[in-house]
């Protein structure tokens, strides 16, 4: 059974970096082929893709956002973590971990967690 | 990054009714091109992949057609369930990016 969970700070303060955890089970991430990305979404607003990093250490990032974002892995964990710095209230949004295998469309996805910017 | 227009953005209908969404890119995709379904306060799930194919327990209800540029998403007799938001997501550039939403309703 797949499942996949993110974790994180419950506030972040403008300009701090956040630090998010997705915690999965039922597929390894050094299977070839196997892929997890970070999405997120504002409340009330569409999903937007942030970042990926695939079983052979290949990492992409969203254009708008790259110079903020940093994505890794812990395959013995069975964890990505996703930075993204310099954080301002326009990235208060639920954010997601989701699984894709040998392609890029997202068949498994965490439950979400919510993350408000505010001092 | 392409961008990923889908209309309407907003739609009204009935149980039983045929319901269309269109998501059309911003350059040719091929056939790389998803939709998902979310409702309130839950994770998007995944109900078309490579443009037509139907995930594994979707309702056969559902289906995607389309290639290039045009897509669309049908849902031939809508049942309760179905009111929700539906996304299209495309997956042929390395930056992936996913269309505005289109909230169904019921009227």
């Amino acid at each position: 059974q797949v499942t996949l969970k993110e974790s994180g700070p419950a506030l972040v303060k403008p300009t701090q970096t956040l630090t998010l955890t997705c915690t999965f089970s039922g597929f390894s991430l050094s299977t070839n082929g196997m892929r997890v990305s970070w999405i997120r979404q504002p409340p009330g607003k569409a999903l937007e893709w942030l970042a990926r990093i695939d079983w052979d250490d290949d990492k992409f990032y969203s254009t708008s956002l790259k110079t903020r974002l940093t994505i890794s892995k812990d395959t013995s964990k069975n964890q990505v973590v996703l930075t993204m710095t310099n954080m301002d209230p326009v990235d208060t949004a639920t954010y997601y971990c989701a699984r894709s295998h040998h392609s890029t469309y997202f068949d498994y996805w965490g439950q979400g967690t919510l993350v408000p910017v505010s001092s | 990054d392409i961008q990923m227009t889908q209309s309407p953005s907003s739609l009204s209908a009935s149980v039983g009714d045929r319901v269309t969404i269109t998501c059309r890119a911003s350059q040719t995709i091929s056939s790389y091109l998803s939709w998902y379904q979310q409702i309130p306060g839950k994770a998007p799930k995944l109900l078309i992949y490579a443009a037509s194919s139907l995930q594994s327990g979707v309702p056969s209800r559902f289906s995607g057609s389309g290639s290039e540029t045009d897509f669309s998403l049908t849902i031939s007799s809508l049942q309760p369930e179905d009111f929700a938001t539906y996304y299209c997501q495309q997956s042929y550039s390395n930056s992936i990016t996913f269309g505005q939403g289109t909230r169904l309703e019921i009227k």
